[in-house]
């Protein structure tokens, strides 16, 4: 269903890094700006990035976004047990006119 | 600080239609600057984009194809909210429906409704 593609999961222990990759088409990431989200267990989620790289004020800087051609990345640096979420990249599809989400990624602190 | 609200039923019978409406306080619903959306989630579908609202001059509506000849988004202004109704639903629309607000980045989301089509 989902037209954005994530790792089902990622993990590594305190204090290490996380990367969370996020694949797409020209018709979505390769031509517009990309989200990530984070939903921690049984709330909504939360913007982390916008516009490819930036941060909403409030989000630390140990969250970091990028992205190159039709593919985007969140980076977690510093994992803290409180970053264990389920993640998501999100962007507008311009052949479908609509938004898109991933298929979500849980980060799990080991 | 935008804050939204979110009202409505939890269940809702096979072939009949589900309404969410969604109150927003601390922006407008007429704002040019903002789209107002609804986004649900599942175990089987995960994160889905439905459709959003935004007034640019003159209302605009955008619809994902999934749903785009079952849904209607309307604004209302009086009471600044917006509203969801999908029509002729099945179990398959069983989900966590979302009103939410932002373009490429949705920076507030409602609470949440768990709405359940079950007879």
């Amino acid at each position: 269903q989902s037209v954005l593609t994530q790792p089902p999961s990622v993990s590594a222990a305190p204090g290490q890094k996380v990367t969370i990759s996020c694949s797409g088409s020209s018709s979505n990431i390769g031509n517009n700006y990309v989200s990530w989200y984070q939903q921690l267990p049984g709330t909504a989620p939360t913007l982390l990035i916008y516009d490819n790289n930036k941060r909403p004020s409030g989000i630390p800087d140990r969250f970091s976004g990028s992205k190159s051609g039709t593919s985007a990345t969140l980076g977690i640096t510093g994992l803290q047990t409180g970053d264990e979420a389920d993640y998501y990249c999100g962007t507008w599809d311009s052949r479908l006119n609509g938004g898109v989400f991933g298929t979500g990624t849980k980060v799990t602190v080991l | 600080q935008v804050q939204l609200q979110q009202s409505g039923p939890g269940l809702v019978k096979p072939s009949q239609t589900l309404s969410v409406t969604c109150a927003i306080s601390g922006d407008s619903v007429s704002s040019n600057s903002a789209a107002w959306n609804w986004i649900r989630q599942s175990p089987s579908r995960g994160l889905e984009w439905l459709g959003r609202t935004y007034y640019r001059s003159k209302w605009n509506n955008n619809y994902a194809v999934s749903v785009k000849s079952r849904i209607t988004i309307n604004p209302d202004t009086s009471k600044n909210q917006f509203s969801l109704q999908l029509n002729s639903v099945t179990p398959e629309d069983t989900a966590v429906y979302y009103c939410a607000r932002g373009d490429i980045g949705i920076d507030s989301w409602g609470q949440g409704t768990l709405v359940t089509v079950s007879s």
